[in-house]
């Protein structure tokens, strides 16, 4: 299995709402991240984990608050987004940190 | 802080033409990787380059990575509809796990 999956593929939630998105990889990947890429711009990485433990926060807001439940597993947490927050969130996973990335589908958000 | 810079921001070309997008950094690179993004897509893996001078082909695709390790280049000979995507070039950060991107290179392919 060399791929990443990411749920849900589309997600519309509004300002007050809490939702979680979600990603997996079966590769046996020890590093996960997590980016955030808006149009016509270069994925923008948000938070680095390696090991299951939270290595790199790239002062992202409080508003997203990731998770690590096990070495395959990595939510992404929402609560109280703004609309600029709307956005393709892409979960990575490599070997570690010095290998290629392989990138899920992405999740496209909107934020009302 | 590292800046990788990419150029051009676009490129539009007939099928059959070549194309070329370069790479380069403020700072010298231990290696340089370089993706691709079809439209409406995610970003994959296409090559990591990591030798000074280092040249790498992948059918019609030639990968460089500069003498001095601050450049690199991709070079598409007779361009096809499939290669319509972004290509993006990624540098590691100074911190262990980041990774700099390039801004990006948008090629769009006239049939």
């Amino acid at each position: 299995d060399t791929e990443v999956t990411q749920t849900p593929k589309h997600l519309v939630m509004g300002m007050t709402n809490k939702k979680s998105l979600k990603c997996e990889q079966h590769m046996g990947h020890r590093a996960m991240y997590w980016y955030k890429q808006k149009a016509k711009k270069p994925p923008e990485l948000m938070f680095v984990y390696s090991y299951e433990k939270l290595s790199i926060n790239e002062s992202v807001p409080s508003r997203f608050s990731p998770e690590c439940p096990n070495s395959s597993l990595l939510n992404l947490h929402l609560h109280a987004l703004q609309p600029e927050d709307s956005a393709l969130y892409l979960c990575a996973s490599s070997q570690d940190f010095h290998n290629e990335q392989f990138f899920g589908p992405g999740t496209r958000l909107t934020v009302l | 802080g590292q800046q990788v810079m990419q150029i051009p921001q676009y490129q539009h070309v007939q099928e059959g033409e070549d194309f070329t997008t370069y790479c380069n950094s403020s700072t010298t690179l231990s290696n340089i990787q370089w993706y691709k993004q079809r439209p409406g897509g995610h970003p994959v893996f296409l090559i990591q380059l990591v030798k000074s001078g280092e040249v790498k082909k992948q059918k019609r695709l030639t990968f460089q990575f500069g003498e001095a390790k601050k450049n690199s280049s991709l070079h598409i000979t007779a361009t096809q509809t499939t290669d319509v995507g972004t290509y993006f070039c990624a540098g590691p950060g100074a911190n262990a796990g980041k990774s700099t991107f390039g801004d990006g290179t948008t090629l769009t392919v006239k049939p």
